[in-house]
């Protein structure tokens, strides 16, 4: 499975949009971009996950270059609820085995 | 729904005894696995099964064993709990394994082993 490389942290003032940049410039074809994010010690939640295209849903927008090299997750209104470890994941749709966690971001909204 | 649910939130367990880390889903989902997050650390995969009856190993599996009686359990046993299984446990499941599809986790089990 493709790597991943992500910030270790980033900082975000209350309100303002969060961007979470993520690097997988080795995915293969037929692999998604998964992201999930984990609040204090509570177990990972999914967030958003897209193949091509960009994708959106109440959550996040996720956005992937053109050469799917890299992608970046973007909180629109970040609140304070939303810091947390973010994760971005590349693995194939049909094997959830691959779900490879690496450190991810940490990310602090700040008021 | 209660989503997937993980019995004990906590336990310290002596180097030597053994427990089960219970682990249910009231979703139907075929596919359930179990990580382990260590201090600072991403998760990593210990045991998975792709439906009842079927299990199989993960990315860090030894000293644990696994066992899919039913759709909606999926306990993990140690066998003889050593101190670098310290950590923090997480269950998992999702409805298939086939197609794009997210995971939903369990709130934790908390394990120290002294």
């Amino acid at each position: 499975d493709a790597k991943t490389t992500q910030p270790p942290s980033m900082d975000c003032a209350e309100g303002r949009a969060a961007n979470l940049p993520c690097n997988h410039s080795t995915i293969s074809g037929n692999e998604y971009v998964y992201w999930y994010r984990q609040i204090h010690s509570q177990g990972p939640q999914y967030i958003i996950h897209g193949l091509k295209n960009n994708e959106t849903n109440e959550m996040a927008s996720l956005i992937i270059t053109e050469d799917r090299k890299s992608s970046t997750l973007i909180l629109p209104h970040a609140t304070l609820r939303d810091t947390a470890v973010y994760y971005c994941i590349v693995r194939r749709a049909y094997n959830n085995n691959d779900m490879r966690f690496g450190a991810g971001t940490r990310l602090t909204v700040k008021p | 729904n209660a989503g997937v649910t993980q019995t004990p939130k906590f336990q310290v367990l002596k180097t030597g005894q053994s427990m089960t880390l219970q682990c249910a889903q009231d979703m139907n989902h075929e596919y359930m696995s179990w990580y382990r997050q260590d201090p600072g650390m991403g998760l990593r995969l210990i045991h998975y099964s792709v439906g009842a009856g079927i299990t199989d190993q993960g990315e860090v599996p030894n000293g644990y064993n696994v066992s899919r009686s039913t759709t909606e359990d999926f306990p993990l046993r140690l066998l003889s709990a050593a101190p670098s299984q310290t950590s923090v446990y997480f269950c998992a499941s999702s409805y298939s394994t086939a197609g794009p599809n997210e995971q939903f986790f369990g709130p934790g089990t908390r394990l120290t082993v002294l």
